[in-house]
Protein backbone atom coordinates (compact mmCIF):
# COMPACT_ATOMS: atom_id res chain seq x y z
CA UNK A 1 0.00 0.00 0.00
CA UNK A 2 1.50 3.78 -0.84
CA UNK A 3 2.94 5.28 1.58
CA UNK A 4 4.13 8.62 2.50
CA UNK A 5 7.23 9.12 4.15
CA UNK A 6 9.30 11.84 6.18
CA UNK A 7 12.40 12.01 7.77
CA UNK A 8 13.86 11.84 10.03
CA UNK A 9 12.08 9.87 12.32
CA UNK A 10 13.54 12.09 15.09
CA UNK A 11 15.61 15.53 14.94
CA UNK A 12 16.96 16.96 18.17
CA UNK A 13 18.29 20.91 17.15
CA UNK A 14 19.50 23.87 19.75
CA UNK A 15 17.05 27.06 19.80
CA UNK A 16 17.59 29.11 17.18
CA UNK A 17 18.95 26.56 14.82
CA UNK A 18 17.01 26.18 11.14
CA UNK A 19 15.36 22.72 10.76
CA UNK A 20 14.09 21.20 7.40
CA UNK A 21 11.73 18.44 7.72
CA UNK A 22 11.10 16.11 5.00
CA UNK A 23 7.95 14.63 3.13
CA UNK A 24 7.49 12.54 0.36
CA UNK A 25 3.59 12.35 -0.50
CA UNK A 26 1.83 9.58 -2.46
CA UNK A 27 2.86 9.98 -5.73
CA UNK A 28 -0.11 10.54 -7.74
CA UNK A 29 -1.46 12.88 -4.86
CA UNK A 30 -2.12 16.41 -5.52
CA UNK A 31 -2.69 18.29 -2.18
CA UNK A 32 0.02 18.12 0.57
CA UNK A 33 -0.33 19.25 4.26
CA UNK A 34 1.40 19.69 7.07
CA UNK A 35 -0.22 18.75 10.89
CA UNK A 36 1.69 19.07 14.23
CA UNK A 37 1.06 17.45 17.80
CA UNK A 38 2.35 19.42 20.45
CA UNK A 39 2.93 16.52 23.22
CA UNK A 40 -0.26 15.54 24.90
CA UNK A 41 -2.30 18.41 23.20
CA UNK A 42 -4.54 17.79 20.37
CA UNK A 43 -3.50 17.44 16.16
CA UNK A 44 -3.56 21.00 14.76
CA UNK A 45 -3.46 22.22 11.32
CA UNK A 46 -0.40 23.97 9.93
CA UNK A 47 -0.60 24.50 6.35
CA UNK A 48 -2.03 23.11 3.28
CA UNK A 49 -0.35 23.07 -0.37
CA UNK A 50 -1.72 22.73 -4.06
CA UNK A 51 -0.52 23.43 -7.58
CA UNK A 52 3.01 24.57 -5.84
CA UNK A 53 1.26 27.05 -3.72
CA UNK A 54 -0.03 27.57 -0.40
CA UNK A 55 -3.68 26.98 -0.23
CA UNK A 56 -4.33 27.68 3.29
CA UNK A 57 -2.48 28.27 6.79
CA UNK A 58 -3.45 28.33 10.42
CA UNK A 59 -2.26 30.84 12.77
CA UNK A 60 0.51 29.13 14.34
CA UNK A 61 2.28 29.23 10.32
CA UNK A 62 3.63 32.33 10.91
CA UNK A 63 7.01 33.71 8.74
CA UNK A 64 9.27 31.22 10.46
CA UNK A 65 7.30 28.35 8.55
CA UNK A 66 7.59 27.82 5.22
CA UNK A 67 6.77 24.92 2.87
CA UNK A 68 8.35 23.90 -0.69
CA UNK A 69 8.17 21.54 -3.02
CA UNK A 70 11.21 21.45 -4.72
CA UNK A 71 11.83 18.68 -6.79
CA UNK A 72 8.16 17.07 -7.75
CA UNK A 73 8.38 14.05 -5.75
CA UNK A 74 9.69 15.70 -1.79
CA UNK A 75 7.52 18.49 0.32
CA UNK A 76 9.61 19.82 3.03
CA UNK A 77 8.53 22.18 5.80
CA UNK A 78 11.00 24.64 7.14
CA UNK A 79 11.32 26.69 10.52
CA UNK A 80 14.02 29.43 10.57
CA UNK A 81 14.81 30.12 13.71
CA UNK A 82 13.35 27.10 16.44
CA UNK A 83 11.78 27.70 19.61
CA UNK A 84 11.99 25.45 22.45
CA UNK A 85 7.52 25.48 21.77
CA UNK A 86 8.28 24.26 18.41
CA UNK A 87 9.11 20.97 19.99
CA UNK A 88 6.21 18.36 18.67
CA UNK A 89 5.47 15.52 16.10
CA UNK A 90 5.46 16.78 12.81
CA UNK A 91 3.03 14.91 10.50
CA UNK A 92 3.17 15.26 6.49
CA UNK A 93 -0.15 14.08 4.78
CA UNK A 94 -1.36 13.81 1.26
CA UNK A 95 -4.67 13.07 -0.54
CA UNK A 96 -5.73 12.45 -4.12
CA UNK A 97 -7.96 15.15 -4.33
CA UNK A 98 -9.50 17.65 -3.17
CA UNK A 99 -10.20 16.37 0.93
CA UNK A 100 -13.99 17.71 1.18
CA UNK A 101 -14.79 13.53 0.02
CA UNK A 102 -11.58 11.59 0.96
CA UNK A 103 -9.03 11.20 3.86
CA UNK A 104 -5.82 12.12 3.98
CA UNK A 105 -2.76 9.81 4.34
CA UNK A 106 -0.25 10.60 6.73
CA UNK A 107 2.99 10.12 7.29
CA UNK A 108 4.65 8.63 10.36
CA UNK A 109 5.93 12.08 12.01
CA UNK A 110 8.60 13.69 12.65
CA UNK A 111 9.74 14.18 16.08
CA UNK A 112 11.30 17.70 16.42
CA UNK A 113 13.02 18.64 20.01
CA UNK A 114 14.15 21.84 20.78
CA UNK A 115 16.99 22.23 22.83
CA UNK B 1 -17.41 21.60 23.51
CA UNK B 2 -15.18 22.33 20.46
CA UNK B 3 -14.80 20.96 17.17
CA UNK B 4 -14.55 17.67 17.11
CA UNK B 5 -14.96 16.38 20.34
CA UNK B 6 -14.80 12.82 21.63
CA UNK B 7 -15.82 11.09 24.49
CA UNK B 8 -14.66 9.18 26.27
CA UNK B 9 -11.30 10.59 27.51
CA UNK B 10 -10.59 7.06 27.95
CA UNK B 11 -11.99 3.76 27.56
CA UNK B 12 -10.76 0.44 29.35
CA UNK B 13 -12.57 -3.20 28.29
CA UNK B 14 -11.69 -6.75 27.68
CA UNK B 15 -10.54 -8.26 24.54
CA UNK B 16 -13.60 -9.47 23.11
CA UNK B 17 -15.71 -6.41 24.39
CA UNK B 18 -17.48 -3.76 21.86
CA UNK B 19 -16.00 0.31 22.34
CA UNK B 20 -18.07 2.93 21.42
CA UNK B 21 -16.15 6.47 21.38
CA UNK B 22 -18.87 9.67 20.45
CA UNK B 23 -17.20 12.75 18.66
CA UNK B 24 -19.15 16.06 18.85
CA UNK B 25 -18.89 19.29 16.91
CA UNK B 26 -20.15 22.55 16.04
CA UNK B 27 -19.89 23.83 12.97
CA UNK B 28 -21.77 22.40 9.66
CA UNK B 29 -19.33 19.30 7.97
CA UNK B 30 -19.23 17.95 4.32
CA UNK B 31 -17.67 14.96 6.10
CA UNK B 32 -16.21 13.48 9.22
CA UNK B 33 -13.35 11.23 9.70
CA UNK B 34 -11.67 9.04 12.02
CA UNK B 35 -8.29 8.14 12.85
CA UNK B 36 -6.45 5.98 14.53
CA UNK B 37 -3.15 6.77 16.32
CA UNK B 38 -0.74 3.99 17.89
CA UNK B 39 1.67 5.32 20.94
CA UNK B 40 3.99 7.63 19.09
CA UNK B 41 3.25 6.90 15.78
CA UNK B 42 1.26 8.22 12.47
CA UNK B 43 -2.08 8.98 12.51
CA UNK B 44 -4.06 6.19 10.17
CA UNK B 45 -7.06 6.84 8.33
CA UNK B 46 -10.13 4.59 9.16
CA UNK B 47 -13.20 5.73 7.66
CA UNK B 48 -15.22 8.97 6.43
CA UNK B 49 -18.59 9.68 6.51
CA UNK B 50 -20.07 11.89 4.13
CA UNK B 51 -22.89 14.64 5.31
CA UNK B 52 -25.59 12.68 3.69
CA UNK B 53 -24.91 9.39 5.22
CA UNK B 54 -26.17 8.12 8.45
CA UNK B 55 -23.82 5.00 9.11
CA UNK B 56 -21.37 3.12 7.18
CA UNK B 57 -19.27 -0.37 8.02
CA UNK B 58 -15.79 -1.06 7.03
CA UNK B 59 -14.70 -4.45 8.40
CA UNK B 60 -14.92 -4.30 12.29
CA UNK B 61 -16.00 -0.73 12.43
CA UNK B 62 -18.96 0.76 12.07
CA UNK B 63 -19.44 4.55 12.16
CA UNK B 64 -22.82 6.37 12.91
CA UNK B 65 -23.18 10.54 11.93
CA UNK B 66 -25.99 12.48 13.13
CA UNK B 67 -25.98 16.12 12.03
CA UNK B 68 -29.16 17.37 13.31
CA UNK B 69 -27.10 16.48 16.84
CA UNK B 70 -23.39 17.15 15.28
CA UNK B 71 -22.66 14.29 16.36
CA UNK B 72 -20.98 10.67 15.59
CA UNK B 73 -20.36 7.44 17.18
CA UNK B 74 -17.26 4.55 16.64
CA UNK B 75 -18.15 0.89 17.20
CA UNK B 76 -15.26 -1.41 17.28
CA UNK B 77 -16.94 -4.60 17.85
CA UNK B 78 -14.94 -7.99 19.10
CA UNK B 79 -11.78 -5.68 20.13
CA UNK B 80 -8.65 -7.00 20.26
CA UNK B 81 -5.45 -6.25 21.87
CA UNK B 82 -3.74 -4.77 19.13
CA UNK B 83 -7.18 -2.20 18.57
CA UNK B 84 -5.32 -0.62 21.38
CA UNK B 85 -4.75 3.54 20.61
CA UNK B 86 -5.79 6.89 20.62
CA UNK B 87 -8.64 6.91 18.80
CA UNK B 88 -9.95 10.63 17.13
CA UNK B 89 -12.43 12.54 14.89
CA UNK B 90 -11.78 14.74 12.41
CA UNK B 91 -13.81 17.54 10.45
CA UNK B 92 -12.98 19.93 7.53
CA UNK B 93 -15.36 22.44 8.81
CA UNK B 94 -17.38 24.10 6.27
CA UNK B 95 -15.62 23.90 3.03
CA UNK B 96 -11.96 23.87 4.35
CA UNK B 97 -10.09 21.06 3.23
CA UNK B 98 -7.98 21.35 6.41
CA UNK B 99 -8.71 18.70 9.12
CA UNK B 100 -9.95 20.12 12.84
CA UNK B 101 -9.21 17.17 15.58
CA UNK B 102 -10.69 16.38 19.15
CA UNK B 103 -8.95 15.52 21.77
CA UNK B 104 -9.41 11.68 21.16
CA UNK B 105 -10.48 8.57 23.14
CA UNK B 106 -7.79 6.53 24.25
CA UNK B 107 -8.91 2.77 23.59
CA UNK B 108 -6.72 0.15 25.80
CA UNK B 109 -7.76 -3.66 25.27
CA UNK B 110 -6.82 -5.54 28.10
CA UNK B 111 -6.55 -8.95 26.87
Amino acid sequence: EPEVTQTPSHQVTQMGQEVILRCVPISNHLYFYWYRQILGQKVEFLVSFYNNEISEKSEIFDDQFSVERPDGSNFTLKIRSTKLEDSAMYFCASSEVDNSNYGYTFGSGTRLTVV
Amino acid sequence: SQQGEEDPQALSIQEGENATMNCSYKTSINNLQWYRQNSGRGLVHLILIRSNEREKHSGRLRVTLDTSKKSSSLLITASRAADTASYFCATPPGSARQLTFGSGTQLTVLP
